[in-house]
């Protein structure tokens, strides 16, 4: 089945500067490619997505890189802020059962410091 | 927007009882539902995918006689913790999408089981 890995676990930025979090996956025919930001005890809201055959997709802030020959993708936040502190999450999601099930890696905790 | 909704947010129950958190899609029909797990610092767990109608495909090493799931119309998925365990103690999440066009994926707010 699908693996989804994420790296790293941990990253911790300086308020301003940019924040960068690698996913990779097995699965060639996953096509979509979700991320979360999740706080603390709350539900992983979809900050931005990228399909297959797109390789770049931006909103303000939030940029997502895809390369499919390598199987990897990136989330891109630039001029980052306290408020960008939660834990971020790739998934990645292909027809395997006809159902669109994401897969998701295993959080990068980021904390923006003032 | 998508909006899921889970009920109860947080429940306490002894050990050996079982306990139902329900999934409801507020504003649109959700064909396809899913169960997540998601213990304190890790990431979602796939448990199962809920189709409306339909049994409940478990993802591997899920016990499916253990956590029962009920997909019972477009709008209303349940997931049942039969005989609980302290180990079960979880927060539970649930999500929907609006259809295999839209991949995007609602998540309810989750729910926090712990088993006493």
């Amino acid at each position: 089945g699908e693996n989804v890995e994420q790296h790293p676990s941990t990253l911790s930025v300086q308020e301003g500067d940019s924040a960068v979090i690698k996913c990779t996956y097995s699965d060639s025919a996953s096509n979509y490619f979700p991320w979360y930001k999740q706080e603390l005890g709350k539900r992983p809201q979809l900050i931005i997505d990228i399909r297959s055959n797109v390789g770049e997709k931006k909103d303000q802030r939030i940029a997502v890189t895809l390369n499919k020959t390598a199987k990897h993708f990136s989330l891109h936040i630039t001029e980052t802020q306290p408020e960008d502190s939660a834990v971020y999450f790739c998934a990645a999601s292909g027809a395997w059962s006809g159902y669109n099930k994401l897969i998701f890696g295993a959080g990068t905790r980021l904390a923006v410091h003032p | 927007g998508a909006v899921v909704s889970q009920h109860p947010s947080w429940v306490i129950c002894k050990s050996g009882t079982s306990v139902k958190i329900e999934c409801r899609s507020l504003d649109f029909q959700a064909t396809t539902m899913f169960w997540y797990r998601q213990f304190p610092k890790q990431s979602l767990m796939l448990m199962a995918t809920s189709n409306e109608g339909s049994k409940a495909t478990y993802e591997q090493g899920v016990e499916k006689d253990k956590f029962l799931i009920n997909h019972a119309s477009l709008t209303l998925s349940t997931l049942t913790v039969t005989s609980a365990h302290p180990e079960d103690s979880s927060f539970y999440i649930c999500s929907a999408g609006l259809g295999t066009a839209s991949r995007e994926q609602y998540f309810g707010p989750g729910t926090r089981l712990t088993v006493t």
